[in-house]
């Protein structure tokens, strides 16, 4: 089944301590993304690659780290997290590597820092 | 400045009774713009897009370049249409409406 798989789904730590959400997609998309939804504030754009080795900052990037050694991995590293960062995030992906493209989203991670 | 404005945060709509969610952009090219929806618990996922012109679970949206506007529209609301909705408009990064929740009224 194509889908884009987000672990965890749901975790509760505390400041300072360093977690990464591994977000993995199996359709062979180049292009993607992390956001964080917010209430009131929608889904922004974290970060985004359009292709392997390939990253940009989106529209809140500070606090966070991507990488995208291969295609199919694209993990969100919090190395740092502070309470601020206490949010619902979703990984989704592209077929090529622009967001042109409807975009297919994981089931999401909800994220508490204490 | 690429921006997308949803004004409405929720819009409470009777069964049956039309509905407009709307979507305005700021965007110096030619956009592509993009409705998704997600319902409760769920992710979200793809209503449609404007290049397609295609109208789905009784939805269309027509995309007006002098008005910079992409409204989501129905003609005839049904309860298991209430979610939220986001408005999108890519360009090398992707930027979202605020999202407006649709309730509807039995």
């Amino acid at each position: 089944e194509a889908q884009v798989t987000q672990n965890p789904r749901y975790l509760i730590t505390v400041t300072g301590k360093k977690l990464t959400v591994t977000c993995s997609q199996n359709m062979n998309h180049e292009y993607m993304s992390w956001y964080r939804q917010d209430p009131g504030l929608g889904l922004r754009q974290i970060y985004y690659s359009m292709n392997v080795e390939v990253t940009d900052k989106g529209d809140v990037p500070e606090g966070y780290k991507v990488s995208r050694k291969e295609k199919r991995n694209f993990p969100l590293i919090l190395e740092s997290p502070s309470p601020n960062q206490t949010s619902l995030y979703f990984c989704a992906s592209t077929p090529r590597g622009t967001p042109n493209q409807p975009q297919h989203f994981g089931d999401g991670t909800r994220l508490s820092i204490l | 400045a690429q921006r997308v404005t949803q004004p409405e945060k929720l819009l409470s709509v009777f069964k049956g009774a039309p509905v407009e969610l709307k979507c305005n952009y700021s965007y110096s090219g030619s956009p592509e713009l993009f409705w998704y929806v997600q319902y409760s618990r769920q992710r979200l996922q793809l209503l449609l897009r404007h290049i397609s012109r295609e109208s789905i679970k009784g939805f269309t949206a027509d995309l007006n370049k002098g008005e910079t506007s992409f409204h989501l529209k129905k003609p005839f609301a049904q309860e298991e249409d209430s979610a939220m909705y986001y408005c999108a408009l890519p360009d090398d990064k992707i930027i979202f409406g605020k999202g407006t929740r649709l309730h509807i009224l039995p």
